[in-house]
């Protein structure tokens, strides 16, 4: 089946430290890869998106590249702010009809000042 | 920029109660889901709806659950007798023909049942 693994959390950071998030997927065909990040009373926003191998998706600071090899999509940031402190899913989509995601748990991440 | 609207915000209901919780996707899109996150937990995708019928739904979207969309803006997913184990926040999405599109998240209903 479709699956989602994400390192485990909390992650608490100083500001302007490096973030990586990782994220691992086992799915069957060639999935299109996502970030979707839920800040605080809000609901899930798309952060950044890949959808073929090597490729780099990036917004905001975040960065993340599209492992086939290693089916991996982890999340990078090179200095992180207090306002990015949120909760993040790594998701996959591999169904064309239906297009169904498949999440991660969720790492919530909490950057002090 | 269009946005996925959801109402209402949060929902208290009894158990065994019926409830409807009401979305109005991005107008051009053409396919919607329903996902829900328990408290604390992942989320978890329900039901996919396209070209007025379902599409594929998940093992948790049982008899109790149906999706529907009555006119040519709102859709709809209805709990005919809920559980207390009903209680999550359900999020509504959509996004536009072709495959391996980005969903837009509306900002869920927060679903408590007593």
């Amino acid at each position: 089946g479709n699956s989602v693994t994400q390192m485990e959390g909390p992650v608490t950071l100083s500001e302007e430290a490096f973030l990586t998030i990782n994220c691992t997927y086992t799915a069957t065909g060639y999935p299109s890869l996502f970030w979707y990040v839920q800040y605080p009373g809000e609901g899930l926003q798309l952060l950044l998106k890949a959808t073929k191998a090597d490729d780099k998706g990036s917004n905001k600071g975040f960065e993340a590249t599209y492992r086939k090899e290693t089916t991996s999509f982890h999340l990078e940031k090179g200095s992180v702010q207090v306002s990015d402190s949120a909760v993040y899913f790594c998701a996959l989509s591999v169904s064309f009809y239906g297009q169904n995601f498949v999440f991660g748990p969720g790492t919530r991440l909490s950057v002090l000042p | 920029e269009p946005e996925v609207t959801q109402t209402p915000s949060h929902q208290v209901t009894q158990m065994g109660q019926e409830v409807i919780l009401r979305c109005v996707p991005i107008s051009n899109h053409l396919y919607f889901y329903w996902y829900r996150q328990i408290l604390g937990q992942k989320v978890e995708f329900l039901v996919s709806f396209y070209n007025n019928e379902i599409s594929e739904k998940s093992e948790i979207f049982d008899d109790q659950f149906s999706v529907e969309r009555p006119d040519g803006s709102n859709f709809t997913l209805k709990i005919r007798s809920t559980k207390l184990e009903d209680s999550a926040m359900y999020f509504c999405a959509s996004n536009v023909a072709g495959a391996y599109n980005e969903q837009f998240f509306g900002p869920g209903t927060r679903l408590t049942v007593l």
